[in-house]
């Protein structure tokens, strides 16, 4: 079964601290991953993607990924973390098509708190 | 980057009614457009594909009598919401692929029934 896992519901960091949110994923196609942010209210914003290539993947904001095949994970880092980066971060895995294109799994989502 | 644009960002209906969501792709076309729907500190969950020309296909566990797709042209598709009750209150999000695949997102349409 094709599935997002995002092992961690809910993270704390404290300002300046880095930052690693986990996602490993199941998919029977080559994957086309994702790392979107959400915060209170509002729409999704793309922090990064993976295709092929360079499996460091470097994103907005500071923020970068890395692909590992072997251990069909794509995991969120960033060195630094501010206030507002405090939000809601999800996973997600599709399948890059050159017609209609796939629609995304998603992950349950991470929710980062960050303490002063 | 490609956009992807949903009317209307907000809307607050009573019991009963029909409410309609607008996703449109603004500059490029989309024969396929997924939606999406967000239960509070919840993931998004794929409802149904819509498809130019053709019926949208539905996820399992989605009415789609309740929950009626239109894909009237390459840039636009509609979510109509018949007969809305207060557990139909959500967070609904559009996407549309481009050409070569990649998924854009829209913004998100908060439905609130009352």
């Amino acid at each position: 079964a094709q599935s997002v896992t995002q092992p961690d519901i809910h993270i704390t960091v404290s300002e300046g601290a880095s930052l690693e949110l986990r996602c490993n994923y199941s998919y029977g196609a080559t994957p086309y991953l994702f790392w979107y942010v959400q915060s209170p209210g509002q729409g999704l914003q793309l922090l990064l993607k993976y295709f092929s290539g360079d499996t460091l993947v470097q994103g907005i904001k500071g923020f970068e990924a890395e692909f590992k095949r072997s251990q069909s994970s794509f995991n969120l880092r960033k060195p630094s973390v501010h206030w507002s980066d405090a939000a809601e971060y999800f996973c997600a895995v599709g399948a890059l098509s050159n017609q209609a294109g796939t629609a995304l799994i998603f992950g349950k989502g991470t929710t980062l708190s960050v303490s002063s | 980057g490609a956009v992807v644009s949903q009317h209307p960002s907000w809307v607050i209906c009573k019991s009963g009614t029909s409410v309609k969501i607008e996703c449109r792709s603004l500059d490029f076309q989309a024969t396929t457009m997924f939606w999406y729907r967000q239960f509070p500190k919840k993931s998004l969950m794929l409802m149904a594909t819509s498809n130019e020309g053709s019926k949208a296909t539905y996820e399992q566990g989605v009415e789609k009598d309740k929950f009626l797709i239109n894909h009237a042209s390459l840039t636009l598709s509609t979510l109509t919401v018949t007969s809305a009750h207060p557990e139909d209150s959500s967070f609904y999000i559009c996407s549309a692929p481009t050409s070569y695949g990649e998924q854009f997102f829209g913004p998100g349409t908060r439905l609130t029934v009352l």
